[in-house]
């Protein structure tokens, strides 16, 4: 299947400032979920958000999704040195027997 | 919360050989694990999906010959890569899929494997 698309690609910001990432998809979904990757390693899950929600937070994380436009976003606020990671939105597709299809990816990088 | 293991957490191979990598769910029976593949700077594709007792499901240009999945038990899924190349080098990452009395879409994430093929 098709991956979804993240825009920016990579992301450059100062410490405290907000970050917003951007995902957009291209079939019917039971939900959405973001994930972070620091270089090299796992997944950590950070937020999931069903199909009939349109907005979720958790902790500095907010997330919306718009199912008509087949987009979400992820705003990060106040952030920190420690949120330097690459993002992914996955998509867990209607009737798709719950696999994930990975999204492009965001390179946030937050400076001093 | 629900843990996934990867073993190993890297390995270097020649060129010819096959490598194993195990992926283990800690304190839960997954019933289904999921297997991914990570080239440098990009995003996860998934390779095929394993259910426990039956044949892998392979994703569209996967070669099921080549990445043999085997998953024996409910906590224990093998992805052996057979002679490997240099092409074959990747991040391969492992998701299992919690059964009863958890979030039915939840996967939980294994640290992956770095295989690095010379």
């Amino acid at each position: 299947s098709q991956q979804g698309e993240e825009d920016p690609q990579a992301l450059s910001i100062q410490e405290g400032e907000n970050a917003t990432m951007n995902c957009s998809y291209k079939t019917s979904i039971n939900n959405l979920q973001w994930y972070r990757q620091n270089s090299g390693r796992g997944l950590v899950h950070l937020i999931l958000i069903r199909s009939n929600e349109r907005e979720k937070h958790s902790g500095r994380l907010r997330v919306t999704l718009d199912t008509s436009k087949k987009s979400s976003s992820l705003l990060i606020t106040a952030s920190r040195a420690a949120d330097t990671a690459s993002y992914f939105c996955a998509t867990d597709a209607s009737g798709g027997g719950n696999k994930l299809t990975f999204g492009t990816g965001t390179q946030l990088k937050v400076e001093l | 919360g629900a843990v996934v293991s990867q073993h190993p957490s890297w390995v270097i191979c020649k060129s010819g050989t096959s490598v194993k990598i195990e992926c283990r769910s800690l304190d839960f029976q997954a019933t289904t694990m999921f297997w991914y593949r990570q080239f440098p700077k990009q995003s996860l594709m998934l390779m095929a999906t394993s259910n426990e007792g039956s044949k892998a499901t392979y994703e569209q240009g996967v070669e099921k010959d080549k990445f043999l999945i085997n998953h024996a038990s409910l906590t224990l899924s093998t992805l052996t890569v057979t002679s490997a190349h240099p092409e074959d080098s990747s991040f391969y990452i492992c998701s299992a899929k919690a059964g009863e009395g958890w979030s039915y879409n939840e996967q939980f994430f294994g640290p992956g494997t770095r295989l690095t093929v010379l």
